[in-house]
Protein backbone atom coordinates (compact mmCIF):
# COMPACT_ATOMS: atom_id res chain seq x y z
CA UNK A 1 0.00 0.00 0.00
CA UNK A 2 1.37 3.56 -0.93
CA UNK A 3 2.81 5.30 2.46
CA UNK A 4 3.91 9.13 2.70
CA UNK A 5 7.27 8.78 4.04
CA UNK A 6 9.45 11.29 5.86
CA UNK A 7 12.74 11.85 6.24
CA UNK A 8 14.53 12.16 9.06
CA UNK A 9 13.08 10.28 11.90
CA UNK A 10 14.70 12.73 14.72
CA UNK A 11 16.69 15.98 13.57
CA UNK A 12 18.50 17.73 16.30
CA UNK A 13 20.28 21.06 15.75
CA UNK A 14 21.06 24.42 17.46
CA UNK A 15 18.76 27.47 17.99
CA UNK A 16 19.85 29.38 14.73
CA UNK A 17 20.48 26.91 12.43
CA UNK A 18 18.55 25.92 9.05
CA UNK A 19 17.18 22.81 8.24
CA UNK A 20 15.16 20.86 5.94
CA UNK A 21 12.57 18.50 6.91
CA UNK A 22 11.75 15.89 4.02
CA UNK A 23 9.02 14.41 2.82
CA UNK A 24 7.78 11.71 -0.31
CA UNK A 25 4.21 12.51 -0.86
CA UNK A 26 2.06 9.10 -2.31
CA UNK A 27 2.94 9.35 -5.98
CA UNK A 28 -0.30 9.75 -7.51
CA UNK A 29 -0.88 12.72 -5.53
CA UNK A 30 -1.90 16.29 -6.30
CA UNK A 31 -1.99 18.16 -3.05
CA UNK A 32 0.62 18.49 0.05
CA UNK A 33 0.44 19.29 3.19
CA UNK A 34 2.65 19.99 6.66
CA UNK A 35 1.21 19.71 10.05
CA UNK A 36 3.00 20.74 13.32
CA UNK A 37 2.31 19.01 17.27
CA UNK A 38 4.08 20.42 19.74
CA UNK A 39 4.86 18.09 22.49
CA UNK A 40 1.05 17.25 24.67
CA UNK A 41 -0.88 19.71 21.90
CA UNK A 42 -2.71 19.92 18.98
CA UNK A 43 -1.77 18.86 15.52
CA UNK A 44 -1.69 22.54 13.71
CA UNK A 45 -1.92 23.22 10.26
CA UNK A 46 1.02 24.91 8.61
CA UNK A 47 0.93 25.04 5.03
CA UNK A 48 -0.75 23.85 1.78
CA UNK A 49 0.51 23.53 -1.39
CA UNK A 50 -0.70 22.33 -4.82
CA UNK A 51 0.38 23.04 -8.44
CA UNK A 52 3.67 24.43 -7.39
CA UNK A 53 2.76 27.25 -4.97
CA UNK A 54 0.95 28.01 -2.01
CA UNK A 55 -2.47 27.56 -1.66
CA UNK A 56 -2.71 28.55 2.06
CA UNK A 57 -0.66 29.24 5.12
CA UNK A 58 -1.57 29.51 8.80
CA UNK A 59 -0.08 32.40 10.86
CA UNK A 60 2.80 29.80 12.55
CA UNK A 61 4.06 30.06 8.89
CA UNK A 62 6.28 33.10 9.35
CA UNK A 63 8.88 34.10 6.72
CA UNK A 64 11.59 32.04 8.47
CA UNK A 65 9.38 28.95 6.90
CA UNK A 66 8.81 28.07 3.07
CA UNK A 67 8.17 24.52 0.85
CA UNK A 68 9.52 23.29 -2.15
CA UNK A 69 8.87 20.62 -4.64
CA UNK A 70 12.34 20.53 -6.19
CA UNK A 71 12.22 17.68 -8.41
CA UNK A 72 8.66 16.20 -8.20
CA UNK A 73 9.12 13.69 -6.15
CA UNK A 74 10.44 15.29 -2.61
CA UNK A 75 8.14 18.38 -0.85
CA UNK A 76 10.65 20.16 1.66
CA UNK A 77 9.66 22.42 4.59
CA UNK A 78 12.44 24.53 5.70
CA UNK A 79 13.37 26.39 8.51
CA UNK A 80 15.65 28.92 8.05
CA UNK A 81 16.88 29.85 11.39
CA UNK A 82 15.31 27.87 14.28
CA UNK A 83 14.21 29.21 17.49
CA UNK A 84 13.75 26.87 20.85
CA UNK A 85 9.70 26.94 20.08
CA UNK A 86 10.00 25.58 16.85
CA UNK A 87 10.73 21.75 18.44
CA UNK A 88 7.95 19.72 18.17
CA UNK A 89 6.74 16.96 16.03
CA UNK A 90 6.64 18.03 11.89
CA UNK A 91 4.05 15.90 9.63
CA UNK A 92 3.44 15.71 6.16
CA UNK A 93 0.17 14.81 4.15
CA UNK A 94 -0.86 14.44 0.56
CA UNK A 95 -4.12 14.15 -0.84
CA UNK A 96 -5.30 13.16 -4.31
CA UNK A 97 -7.82 15.00 -7.27
CA UNK A 98 -11.10 14.72 -6.21
CA UNK A 99 -10.59 13.44 -2.17
CA UNK A 100 -9.90 15.32 0.78
CA UNK A 101 -8.23 11.79 2.50
CA UNK A 102 -5.20 13.42 3.30
CA UNK A 103 -2.61 11.12 4.38
CA UNK A 104 0.13 11.46 6.89
CA UNK A 105 3.36 10.40 7.25
CA UNK A 106 5.45 8.99 10.48
CA UNK A 107 7.07 12.69 11.26
CA UNK A 108 9.72 14.14 11.97
CA UNK A 109 10.82 15.14 15.33
CA UNK A 110 12.49 18.40 15.87
CA UNK A 111 14.73 19.38 18.52
CA UNK A 112 16.07 22.74 18.71
CA UNK A 113 18.81 23.48 21.37
CA UNK B 1 -12.14 30.58 14.61
CA UNK B 2 -12.15 26.95 14.15
CA UNK B 3 -12.13 25.03 17.06
CA UNK B 4 -12.79 20.97 18.26
CA UNK B 5 -12.68 19.68 21.77
CA UNK B 6 -12.63 16.37 23.15
CA UNK B 7 -11.78 15.03 26.81
CA UNK B 8 -8.49 14.68 27.19
CA UNK B 9 -8.42 10.76 28.56
CA UNK B 10 -10.56 7.88 28.45
CA UNK B 11 -10.18 4.35 30.46
CA UNK B 12 -11.86 1.18 29.13
CA UNK B 13 -11.88 -2.23 30.42
CA UNK B 14 -11.10 -5.04 27.79
CA UNK B 15 -13.84 -6.44 25.82
CA UNK B 16 -15.91 -3.45 26.81
CA UNK B 17 -17.69 -0.89 23.91
CA UNK B 18 -15.00 3.26 24.12
CA UNK B 19 -16.94 6.06 22.97
CA UNK B 20 -15.17 9.24 22.60
CA UNK B 21 -16.97 12.44 22.06
CA UNK B 22 -16.03 15.68 20.33
CA UNK B 23 -17.26 18.59 19.76
CA UNK B 24 -16.64 21.35 16.78
CA UNK B 25 -17.48 24.93 16.06
CA UNK B 26 -17.43 25.49 12.56
CA UNK B 27 -21.08 24.98 11.09
CA UNK B 28 -19.27 24.71 7.61
CA UNK B 29 -17.34 21.73 8.82
CA UNK B 30 -17.78 19.06 5.41
CA UNK B 31 -16.03 16.19 6.58
CA UNK B 32 -15.75 15.08 10.36
CA UNK B 33 -12.63 12.49 10.78
CA UNK B 34 -11.06 10.18 13.56
CA UNK B 35 -7.21 9.89 13.50
CA UNK B 36 -5.57 7.33 15.74
CA UNK B 37 -2.05 8.08 16.52
CA UNK B 38 0.21 5.04 18.13
CA UNK B 39 3.11 5.68 20.31
CA UNK B 40 5.70 7.13 18.01
CA UNK B 41 4.22 6.67 15.13
CA UNK B 42 1.90 9.24 12.49
CA UNK B 43 -1.55 9.76 11.82
CA UNK B 44 -3.53 6.94 10.77
CA UNK B 45 -7.06 7.84 9.15
CA UNK B 46 -9.88 5.86 10.74
CA UNK B 47 -12.89 6.94 9.27
CA UNK B 48 -14.65 10.12 7.94
CA UNK B 49 -18.39 10.72 8.05
CA UNK B 50 -19.79 13.50 5.41
CA UNK B 51 -22.06 16.33 7.68
CA UNK B 52 -24.96 14.83 5.68
CA UNK B 53 -25.04 11.43 7.64
CA UNK B 54 -25.76 10.49 10.92
CA UNK B 55 -24.19 7.44 11.19
CA UNK B 56 -21.37 5.58 9.32
CA UNK B 57 -20.33 1.91 10.74
CA UNK B 58 -17.40 0.06 9.55
CA UNK B 59 -16.56 -2.82 11.42
CA UNK B 60 -16.19 -2.31 15.51
CA UNK B 61 -16.16 1.37 14.83
CA UNK B 62 -19.36 3.13 14.37
CA UNK B 63 -19.34 7.20 14.14
CA UNK B 64 -22.06 9.27 14.99
CA UNK B 65 -22.85 12.88 14.40
CA UNK B 66 -25.34 14.98 15.47
CA UNK B 67 -24.61 18.15 13.49
CA UNK B 68 -27.33 20.57 15.32
CA UNK B 69 -25.14 20.38 18.40
CA UNK B 70 -22.08 20.09 16.27
CA UNK B 71 -21.26 16.76 18.43
CA UNK B 72 -19.36 13.93 17.17
CA UNK B 73 -18.71 10.49 18.69
CA UNK B 74 -16.51 7.55 18.11
CA UNK B 75 -17.71 3.89 19.51
CA UNK B 76 -15.33 1.58 19.20
CA UNK B 77 -17.11 -2.05 19.85
CA UNK B 78 -15.41 -5.10 21.87
CA UNK B 79 -12.40 -2.81 22.89
CA UNK B 80 -8.50 -4.87 22.60
CA UNK B 81 -5.36 -3.83 23.91
CA UNK B 82 -4.61 -2.70 20.42
CA UNK B 83 -6.67 0.08 20.09
CA UNK B 84 -4.94 2.24 22.95
CA UNK B 85 -3.73 5.00 21.27
CA UNK B 86 -4.98 8.64 21.15
CA UNK B 87 -8.01 9.30 19.03
CA UNK B 88 -7.86 12.59 16.94
CA UNK B 89 -11.01 14.03 16.24
CA UNK B 90 -10.72 16.62 13.11
CA UNK B 91 -12.87 18.76 10.69
CA UNK B 92 -12.55 20.29 7.24
CA UNK B 93 -14.58 22.20 5.18
CA UNK B 94 -14.07 20.05 2.26
CA UNK B 95 -12.70 22.04 -0.21
CA UNK B 96 -10.49 19.74 -1.91
CA UNK B 97 -6.98 21.24 -0.26
CA UNK B 98 -8.32 22.71 2.36
CA UNK B 99 -6.60 22.26 5.87
CA UNK B 100 -7.82 20.07 8.84
CA UNK B 101 -8.62 21.15 11.94
CA UNK B 102 -7.99 18.65 14.80
CA UNK B 103 -8.73 18.46 18.54
CA UNK B 104 -6.13 17.97 21.06
CA UNK B 105 -6.75 13.95 21.08
CA UNK B 106 -8.20 11.54 23.69
CA UNK B 107 -5.85 9.14 24.82
CA UNK B 108 -7.70 6.02 25.35
CA UNK B 109 -6.01 3.50 28.10
CA UNK B 110 -7.38 -0.53 28.19
CA UNK B 111 -7.71 -2.15 31.50
CA UNK B 112 -7.58 -5.38 31.53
Amino acid sequence: EPEVTQTPSHQVTQMGQEVILRCVPISNHLYFYWYRQILGQKVEFLVSFYNNEISEKSEIFDDQFSVERPDGSNFTLKIRSTKLEDSAMYFCASSGRGTNEQFFGPGTRLTVL
Amino acid sequence: GEDVEQSLFLSVREGDSSVINCTYTDSSSTYLYWYKQEPGAGLQLLTYIFSNMDMKQDQRLTVLLNKKDKHLSLRIADTQTGDSAIYFCAESSGNRDDKIIFGKGTRLHILP
